[in-house]
């Protein structure tokens, strides 16, 4: 069976500070992973993903995030927050079976301080 | 402009009372799912559907049901309602042929049953 966990439900920071939001996956076959950030009353909008031609991801708005097959890790970061990043974002896999579902982790919301 | 549309976008209705929630793409997408978001607990699928009249469930269907008569639409019925189907739902469609194509969120419809 497929899972995500995503560590931490709530991330704060300071504008400025670097962003890191963890990411581990459990996967049976080659993993699809996706990071997706909902504003709020938005829908879910892709920031990235690896569909493992390189182990690290660079997305929209200055995130990346770099997948370690070791760690089964797919940690999403950013060097300088900004306010704008304040969300919520979630991490997704893809893969087994069930073409096109994707599995979610719980979802981490990122608090931007000035 | 590309986009997955859902109406209503909020909706409060009573036990037992039938509901559809309209879902509708305009980039022939093949693949179209539909979500439900808790807190805590990430997105899960609720129903998939591969193309015209071919749909199966996903990890949550108890208590709804689709259709897929056209290609652009993915209507998510409610038949009796009740509680604990009080959610915010999404949308999603994509292209089919590999796991890794991006997923398009609509805007969400939160839904409440008294």
């Amino acid at each position: 069976a497929q899972s995500v966990t995503q560590l931490g439900s709530h991330v704060s920071v300071s504008e400025g500070a670097l962003v890191l939001l963890r990411c581990n996956y459990s996967s049976s076959v080659p993993p699809y992973l996706f990071w997706y950030v909902q504003y709020p009353n938005q829908g879910l909008q892709l920031l990235l993903k690896y569909t493992s031609a390189a182990t690290l991801v660079k997305g929209i708005n200055g995130f990346e995030a770099e997948f370690k097959k070791s760690e089964t890790s797919f940690h999403l970061t950013k060097p300088s927050a900004h306010m704008s990043d304040a969300a919520e974002y979630f991490c997704a896999l893809a893969g087994g079976t069930s073409y096109g579902k994707l599995t979610f982790g719980q979802g981490t919301i990122l608090t931007v301080h000035p | 402009e590309a986009q997955v549309t859902q109406n209503p976008r909020y909706l409060i209705t009573v036990t037992g009372k039938k509901l559809t929630v309209t879902c509708s793409q305009n980039m022939n997408h093949e693949y179209m799912s539909w979500y439900r978001q808790d807190p805590g607990l990430g997105l899960r699928q609720i129903y998939y559907s591969m193309n015209v009249e071919v749909t199966d469930k996903g990890d949550v269907p108890e208590g709804y049901k689709v259709s897929r008569k056209e290609k652009r639409n993915f209507p998510l019925i409610l038949e009796s309602p009740s509680p604990n189907q009080t959610s915010l739902y999404f949308c999603a469609s994509s292209l089919r042929g590999q796991k890794n194509n991006e997923q398009f969120f609509g805007p969400g419809t939160r839904l409440t049953v008294l």
